[in-house]
């Protein structure tokens, strides 16, 4: 069963844009992950955030967390190219056995 | 930089065949899982290993599907017979004991059953 849902399904920016995405979630978590996948390949850990964190960065990536809402947002600025890809949050459930439970994803195309 | 190895990339199969794929995970990485992943969607979860020990392979079609870890290294999934619903994307992943920690992913086998 997938707990995280992604909003939007898919977005399409310029180049140059800022990309923000959303993820809500069901129930208490350790923490949240954020995961990229280009076509057809693996996933790539970008972010992990605690659930006592509300903000993190990682280079052009910035991850929220409310906990009060059950929702998450990863915000890519100054988009590229190469940031064209899916794109998933994944939560580590307090009750879960060092397992992830996964959204749908947000397709993002970035047009040059 | 330590890789998850996957093969094959690709498999194309007919229907009631056999097919195996193979993974290692980063070396020293005591937690391997095999997830499912059909276009479009998430991945889910199929089996999880503990070192040689299956954790939990709740979602794991058992009439079909089979891993193991033998060695508690590198594993196998097969699926025997394959079945046209099998085709998507086999993926492996594994991390390190001793906390919640991100998850590092192979590149995945795509399988075709016609």
């Amino acid at each position: 069963s997938q707990q995280g849902e992604e909003d939007p399904q898919a977005l399409s920016i310029q180049e140059g844009e800022n990309a923000t995405m959303n993820c809500s979630y069901k129930t208490s978590i350790n923490n949240l992950q954020w995961y990229r996948q280009n076509s057809g390949r693996g996933l790539v850990h970008l972010i992990l955030i605690r659930s006592n964190e509300r903000e993190k960065h990682s280079g052009r990536l910035r991850v929220t967390l409310d906990t009060s809402k059950k929702s998450s947002s990863l915000l890519i600025t100054a988009s590229r190219a190469a940031d064209t890809a899916s794109y998933f949050c994944a939560t580590d459930a307090e009750d879960s056995n060092y397992q992830l439970i996964w959204g749908a994803g947000t397709k993002l195309i970035i047009k040059p | 930089e330590a890789e998850v190895a996957q093969s094959p990339r690709y498999k194309i199969t007919e229907k009631s065949q056999a097919v195996a794929f193979w993974c290692d995970p980063i070396s020293g990485h005591a937690t391997l899982y095999w997830y499912r992943q059909i276009l479009g969607q998430g991945p889910e979860l199929l089996v999880q290993f503990q070192d040689e020990s299956v954790v939990d392979d709740s979602q794991l079609p058992k009439d079909r599907f089979s891993a193991e870890r033998l060695k508690g290294v590198d594993s196998t999934l097969k699926i025997q017979p394959a079945e046209l619903g099998d085709s998507a994307m086999y993926l492996c992943a594994s991390s390190s004991s001793g906390g919640r920690k991100e998850q590092y992913f192979g590149p995945g086998t795509r399988l075709t059953v016609t």
